[in-house]
């Protein structure tokens, strides 16, 4: 059973544009959602999470958006650059920094 | 700060043989150590986590036998995949986490090893 359903698989944007990738969660009982960012070859970099207490979480043009009652978070990346051009991914958790599970990944392509 | 390493960053090895992979956190302790391995173009995949001092919890469908999981020290964790094979070769990437639980949520992921078995 996939815990975790991440879409979309990939997605190609124009520099400047809005990248929005989303994933949906069944386990009410998770607490802790995260975006990894991970480059060909590299370990997953946290980029932002946020907690079921709040709708949305902004860092500089990272922003996590939250929606309790349809089990469902998005991660948006505003002004893309071709810097962002990797594999993102979600993950889940619960009580608080255990083992966390990820969604399936969405590469990322910004072209110029 | 936070920052996780591994070592080696690649290994070959010859079928049958056993290959150590490293993962430390540098500058703070790590109560817990989760390994995952990652297959290309793939998500990442628990295989079992660690807490010091004690035996790793695996994850079902993981043999325990075959990975050898130590986390003696605080800032130390091994994996060993004894006589690997072939369908072993993966990224095998290695995260910390300090504090007890709910507090420091945070898991710091290190580099990854690419192990490849001929």
């Amino acid at each position: 059973q996939q815990q975790v359903k991440q879409s979309p698989q990939s997605l190609i944007v124009q520099k400047g544009g809005i990248s929005i990738i989303n994933c949906a969660y069944e386990n009410t009982a998770f607490d802790y959602f995260p975006w990894y960012q991970q480059f060909p070859g590299k370990g997953p970099a946290l980029l932002i999470a946020i907690r079921p207490d709040v709708s949305e979480k902004k860092e500089g043009r990272f922003t996590i958006s939250f929606n309790k009652s349809a089990k469902q978070f998005s991660l948006h990346i505003m002004d893309s650059q071709p810097g962002d051009s990797a594999t993102y991914f979600c993950a889940v958790s619960t009580g608080g920094g255990n083992k966390l599970t990820f969604g399936t990944g969405t590469q990322l392509k910004v072209e110029l | 700060g936070a920052v996780v390493s591994q070592h080696p960053s690649w290994v070959i090895c010859k079928s049958g043989t056993s290959v150590k992979i490293e993962c430390r956190s540098l500058d703070f302790q790590a109560t817990t150590m989760f390994w995952y391995r990652q297959f290309p173009k793939q998500s990442l995949m628990l295989m079992a986590t660690s807490n010091e001092g004690s035996k790793a919890t695996y994850e079902q469908g993981v043999e325990k036998d075959k990975f050898l999981i130590n986390h003696a020290s605080l800032t130390l964790s091994t994996l060993t995949v004894t006589s690997a094979h072939p369908e072993d070769s993966s990224f095998y990437i290695c995260s910390a986490r300090s504090g007890r639980a709910g507090v420091g949520d945070t898991q710091y992921f290190g580099p990854g090893t690419r192990l490849t078995v001929l």
